[in-house]
């Protein structure tokens, strides 16, 4: 099956910190993304979307940010909270005929230090 | 919003014996599910793409026998692990697209013992 990769990298705030979540993706012809959000033991939750016709998209508190020249993707959250602590993935939306794939990045693990 | 629930939240079965797990979009139609598999502390990977009244399209390196697809309605498709294997103790976890983005099952803790 498709994957981007096997690796589960970690970041760790401070809360009331920032946080910048990193992400590459790999299909240069992919032109909407996705941020997920994912507790343990839970589906992913949408957090916020961007198409590639952007770079820079807001929501409550989270940004993303597309470099399509880089093929990069970033979420921040601003003044992280505990109830942030989960694991956030990057996805890129790959249009087909009949239907779209979601196909997920490898996530990154944040974890809020009260 | 949408909703997309899958049943069983977890399930416990011998090696050997077949599981079945049901993803049911509450309040839209899918004519197109998404089965995903996750291992502990790794990402979801595709495994398939279930179509209302066809066959499911596997990806790569997934096998179709060992994993049936079955999407008999437009609110309902089930896999069903065939002659589970301890390695196929996973998160199996659906998704259905609504009408204006992809929601997900809560998963399935699956063990094989």
């Amino acid at each position: 099956g498709e994957n981007v990769g096997l690796h589960l990298p970690t970041l760790s705030v401070q809360e009331g910190d920032n946080s910048i979540i990193n992400c590459a993706y790999s299909n240069s012809a992919s032109d909407y993304f996705i941020w997920y959000k994912q507790e343990s033991g839970k589906g992913p939750q949408f957090i916020i979307d961007i198409r590639s016709n952007m770079d820079k998209r807001q929501g409550q508190r989270v940004t993303v940010l597309l470099n399509k020249t880089v093929k990069h993707l970033s979420l921040q959250i601003a003044a992280t909270q505990p109830g942030d602590s989960a694991v956030y993935f990057c996805a890129e939306i790959r249009s087909g005929t009949s239907y779209d794939k979601v196909i997920f990045g490898p996530g990154t693990s944040l974890s809020v230090i009260p | 919003g949408a909703v997309v629930s899958q049943h069983p939240s977890w399930v416990i079965c011998k090696s050997g014996t077949s599981v079945k797990i049901e993803c049911r979009s509450l309040d839209f139609q899918a004519t197109t599910m998404f089965w995903y598999r996750q291992f502990p502390k790794q990402s979801l990977m595709l495994m398939a793409t279930s179509n209302e009244g066809s066959k499911a399209t596997y990806e790569q390196g997934v096998e179709k026998d060992k994993f049936l697809i079955n999407h008999a309605s437009l609110t309902l498709s089930t896999l069903t692990v065939t002659s589970a294997h301890p390695e196929d103790s996973s998160f199996y976890i659906c998704s259905a697209r609504g009408p204006t983005e992809a929601f997900f099952g809560q998963g399935t803790r699956l063990t094989v013992v």
